[in-house]
């Protein structure tokens, strides 16, 4: 069973064009977030929801907008994408917001802007 | 804001040989500590965590790390590695508002066999 779950795995687009990245987790956390993972391998965070709600938003262009229709899914859509959106995306969830839970992570999607 | 940093971006071992990855963070106030490691191919996976107590955290695998408060480190140990070990480590700090986790840039290790 997956426990994290991320689609598309690979996502190949022109500047300018609207994605979106789909995540779900069938843990029963209430938490999620969003990692980038530029081209030098750092992984920065770029949203946290629990419960539905925003609770962590990092100095993230408002061309991302993440979207969580329920507690399972957090769904990340990129409008107007540059190149230098260009990384790899992770999903991950945890139990809930205290500090140390363990984040499970998910597969990474990989962008690629042209 | 917090960072970390980890000192060696690519390792390279024969088996059997011991392992050592630095991890130093910069925070001053109570922190978690936190090692992943990336298989080949494979979601990102926790092999230990540091919480309190005890300064020297065992993890999966026969991986242990040990926190240094005095020296901000919290470096990842093996005293023999295996080939299946090949991976990319993070280290990681989750300090402040929320379960932000902040990581370090990731030593890419490969186990000659």
């Amino acid at each position: 069973d997956t426990a994290v779950s991320q689609t598309p795995k690979y996502l190949v687009t022109q500047m300018g064009n609207d994605k979106s990245i789909k995540c779900e987790q069938n843990l029963g956390h209430d938490t999620m977030y969003w990692y980038k993972q530029d081209s030098k391998k750092f992984l920065k965070i770029m949203f946290s929801y629990n419960n539905k709600e925003l609770i962590i938003n990092e100095t993230v262009p408002n061309r991302f907008s993440p979207k969580s229709p329920d507690k399972a899914h957090l769904n990340l859509h990129i409008n107007s994408l540059e190149l230098g959106d260009s990384a790899v995306y992770f999903c991950a969830s945890s139990q809930n917001t205290v500090k140390g839970n363990e984040q499970f992570f998910g597969p990474g999607t990989r962008l690629t802007v042209l | 804001a917090q960072s970390v940093s980890q000192h060696n971006h690519h390792v390279i071992l024969s088996e059997a040989a011991s392992l050592e990855l630095g991890c130093n963070y910069s925070y001053g106030g109570t922190v978690n500590l936190f090692w992943y490691v990336q298989y080949p191919g494979q979601h990102l996976q926790l092999l230990l965590k540091y919480f309190s107590g005890d300064p020297l955290v065992k993890g999966i695998k026969g991986f242990e790390a040990e926190f240094i408060k005095s020296k901000f480190s919290f470096n990842l140990r093996k005293p023999s590695v295996q080939w299946s070990d090949t991976a990319e480590y993070f280290c990681a700090v989750n300090a402040g508002y929320g379960n932000k986790l902040v990581f370090g840039a990731g030593t890419i290790l490969r186990v000659k066999s």
